[in-house]
């Protein structure tokens, strides 16, 4: 399968623990996103990379919150001292480099429950 | 960004047409329209989009008012498979990321 792939799928931590996920774009897509869904809520945005530079990060990205993609394929989203507020599915997508008419392609998500 | 506006939820039957409407009022001039739909525990899934006319492509068609401030996505012939929060969504030509900003979308349930 060569859509995008999130791992882990879930993680279970408890309050303050730090936590990491990791996305594996589809191949050759220079663009990728990160987004935060809540339940019954839509998903957030939370930020973007083109190839590997951060270009835009939503203030929902507080400072405990870091995203990198080092070198342009794969990126990391790792929140230190999580809190139960943090608590959501963490969504990863990558597009090619287009105008709005772009689509982008989501991964199944990697569920965070803080306790 | 412009927002849109969609029914919470909507009920269709397997096998018949389905109507999502989505207004959209203060669209700007090159405003794309896009509709994604996220099925239960899974990411979301990237359905249709335009910009004047009406497009249709193996999953949906999407009607676009004259006016552009209100489009229709139509689910031919609605299957269980199609059960999912459908989303509504403007993206600006000049947003560069292509950033999706979400609303609350549309919940359809399809009955057997």
């Amino acid at each position: 399968d060569t859509g995008v792939s999130q791992d882990p799928r879930h993680k279970i931590t408890k309050r303050g623990q730090n936590v990491t996920f990791r996305c594996d774009p589809i191949s050759e897509h220079n663009r990728l996103y990160w987004y935060r869904q809540t339940l019954g809520q839509g998903p957030e945005f939370l930020t973007y990379f083109q190839n590997e530079a951060q270009l835009e990060k939503s203030r929902l990205l507080s400072d405990r919150f870091s995203a990198e993609r080092p070198k342009g394929s794969f990126s990391t989203l790792e929140i230190q001292r999580t809190e139960q507020g943090d608590s959501a599915m963490y969504l990863c997508a990558s597009s090619l480099v287009q105008g709005a008419a772009g689509e982008l392609f989501f991964g199944e998500g990697s569920r965070l429950t803080v306790l | 960004d412009a927002k849109t506006t969609q029914p919470n939820s909507m009920e269709s039957n397997e096998e018949e047409p389905v109507h999502l409407p989505c207004n959209h009022s203060t669209i700007s001039g090159t405003d794309y329209i896009h509709w994604y739909r996220q099925l239960p525990s899974q990411g979301p899934e990237y359905v249709i989009h335009g910009l004047t006319s009406n497009v249709n492509n193996r999953m949906a068609s999407l009607a676009i008012a004259e006016d552009r401030k209100s489009s229709t996505l139509i689910l031919h012939r609605a299957t269980l498979r199609d059960a999912a929060v459908y989303y509504c969504i403007l993206l600006y030509s000049n947003n560069a990321g292509n950033m999706l900003t979400f609303g609350g979308g549309t919940r359809l349930m399809v009955k057997p």
